[in-house]
C-alpha cells in the first residue's frame, strides 16, 4: 500500500531563517503533491499542489519542489514567521481517481521561535 | 471566499446515543467526504459522497455510522449508538477536484 513519512514530527527553526520540510512517499507515483497547513483544533487548510511535470512552486513565501527521481516533496518556508508555527501536512493523491479522499502524512509539527 | 461550514462546533453526548454532524460544503463542489482526527493523532478519512451516493468507506466506516445529503445544501454524518472511542474531531471536506477544502471540524466528546 502506498507509503508516506515526514522527515520529523517536531521541528524547531529560528525566526527570519528557512525551514525545509520533507515528505517521501513509497510504492507508487503520484500525478501531483498536496501541502496542507492545520492549526490546533483546526481543520487542514490548502496550500499548494504541484504536478509531476512541475519541478518547482511558489506562493509567496512558500516554495515546493517534487522529485519524482527521489519520489520526494520539500516544503520551504523562507524567512519564517512565529505565525507559520503549524503542523504541516504533505498529502499525495489515493491510487485511484484524483477526485477522492486526501490521505495526509503523519505531518510535521514546526514552532518558529522569536 | 466560499467556505465549508460545520455545525456545532462542539458536541458532548452520552454514550449509546445517537448524534448527527451537519456540513454546508461549498456550493459548486460535486465530492464531499469526512475525516476524523483522534486528539493527537493524524487525520483519517472515513467516506466519500458523490452523485447521492457513497463513492469510498474506510474500515472505520462500519454499520454506526451513516451519510446523507437529505437537500441542496446539507450533508450530515449520523453516528448511532456513539461509543468513548467516537471522541474525536469531525471534519466536513468538499472538492470539485483533488484540493479538499476543510470545514472548522464539530469537537464530539462521548462521556
Amino acid at each position: 500500500s502506498q507509503k508516506i513519512e515526514q522527515n520529523s514530527e517536531a521541528l524547531n527553526i529560528q525566526e527570519g531563517k528557512t525551514a525545509t520540510l520533507t515528505c517521501n512517499y513509497t510504492n507508487y507515483s503520484p500525478a501531483y503533491l498536496q501541502w496542507y497547513r492545520q492549526d490546533p483544533g483546526r481543520g487542514p487548510v490548502f496550500l499548494l499542489l504541484i504536478r509531476e511535470n512541475e519541478k518547482e512552486k511558489r506562493k509567496e513565501r512558500l516554495k515546493v519542489t517534487f522529485d519524482t527521481t527521489l519520489k520526494q516533496s520539500l516544503f520551504h518556508i523562507t524567512a519564517s514567521q512565529p505565525a507559520d508555527s503549524a503542523t504541516y501536512l504533505c498529502a499525495p493523491p489515493p491510487l485511484k481517481t484524483s477526485y477522492d479522499k486526501v490521505i495526509f502524512g503523519p505531518g510535521t509539527s514546526l514552532s518558529v521561535i522569536p | 471566499e466560499p467556505e465549508v461550514t460545520q455545525t456545532p462546533s462542539h458536541q458532548v453526548t452520552q454514550m449509546g446515543q445517537e448524534v448527527i454532524l451537519r456540513c454546508v460544503p461549498i456550493s459548486n463542489h460535486l465530492y464531499f467526504y469526512w475525516y476524523r482526527q483522534i486528539l493527537g493523532q493524524k487525520v483519517e478519512f472515513l467516506v466519500s459522497f458523490y452523485n447521492n451516493e457513497i463513492s469510498e468507506k474506510s474500515e472505520i466506516f462500519d454499520d454506526q455510522f451513516s451519510v446523507e445529503r437529505p437537500d441542496g445544501s446539507n450533508f450530515t454524518l449520523k453516528i448511532r449508538s456513539t461509543k468513548l472511542e467516537d471522541s474525536a474531531m469531525y471534519f466536513c471536506a468538499s472538492s470539485e477536484g483533488s484540493t479538499n477544502h476543510f470545514g472548522p471540524g464539530t469537537r464530539l466528546t462521548v462521556t
